[in-house]
């Protein structure tokens, strides 16, 4: 399995701030996700990284509140933009190699606005 | 939409019992779940698969009951230990599609 890095692994931001979370993989991957996990709740998928194109966002989710980069195959991005108190959560980074196969995760990103 | 869903929310065992964590998924096109651990303040972490052709898929301690017929997934953990405590959430997947739908998941809560 791939060994996923996500820093900050938490952080206290002020409303109307910006905050952008780094996932780091250490082997090659073909695919990687983005997940917000809201208090006591499921994971929800944001969108699919997209190496060397623009992501893939789910409904509900847009670009401009979260502009994804994916560089490379075994880096990505996730910014939570003109953040409110509603975008605290856990944000995940998610990995896999294929369809219908496991997905790997990250510790998650622990958000907090204030 | 079609979602993946979970009949308890909560499941309080005792050290050494065997846990039935169960998932009711609606959508007949998937054809491959995953059941994941998250224990606090952690990520989800892979604990077995099971494909559509497959009715059942053991692990070390853990089995994976899948009935197409229902919809219907479970996990079995054998021999409860209070390391397993955690929240417990099932995945499905669609052939072709890269993207899992998770189920709401269950807490499971293990006493000495």
């Amino acid at each position: 399995s791939a060994v996923i890095s996500q820093k900050p692994s938490r952080d206290i931001c002020q409303r109307g701030t910006s905050l952008t979370i780094q996932c780091q993989v250490d082997s090659q991957v073909t695919m990687m996700f983005w997940y917000r996990q809201q208090p006591g709740q499921s994971l929800t998928l944001i969108a699919t990284a997209n190496q060397g194109s623009e992501a893939t966002y789910e409904s509900g989710f847009v670009i401009d509140k979260f502009p994804i980069s994916r560089p490379n195959l075994t880096f990505s991005t996730l910014t939570v933009s003109n953040m409110s108190p509603e975008d605290s959560s856990i944000y995940l980074c998610s990995v896999g190699q294929s369809t219908n196969t496991e997905a790997f995760f990250g510790q998650g990103t622990r958000l907090t606005v204030v | 939409g079609e979602s993946v869903g979970l009949h308890l929310p909560t499941l309080s065992v005792q050290e050494g019992d065997n846990s039935i964590i169960n998932c009711a998924y609606s959508n007949s096109a998937s054809d491959y779940f995953i059941w994941y651990k998250q224990e606090s303040g952690k990520g989800p972490q892979f604990i077995i698969d099971i494909r559509s052709n497959m009715d059942k898929r053991q692990g070390q301690r853990v089995t994976v009951l899948l009935n197409k017929t229902v919809k219907h997934l479970s996990l079995q953990i054998a021999a409860t230990q209070p390391g397993d405590s955690a929240v417990y959430f099932c995945a499905e997947n669609i052939s072709g599609y890269s993207t899992l739908t998770f189920g709401k998941g269950t807490m499971l809560l293990v006493s000495p």
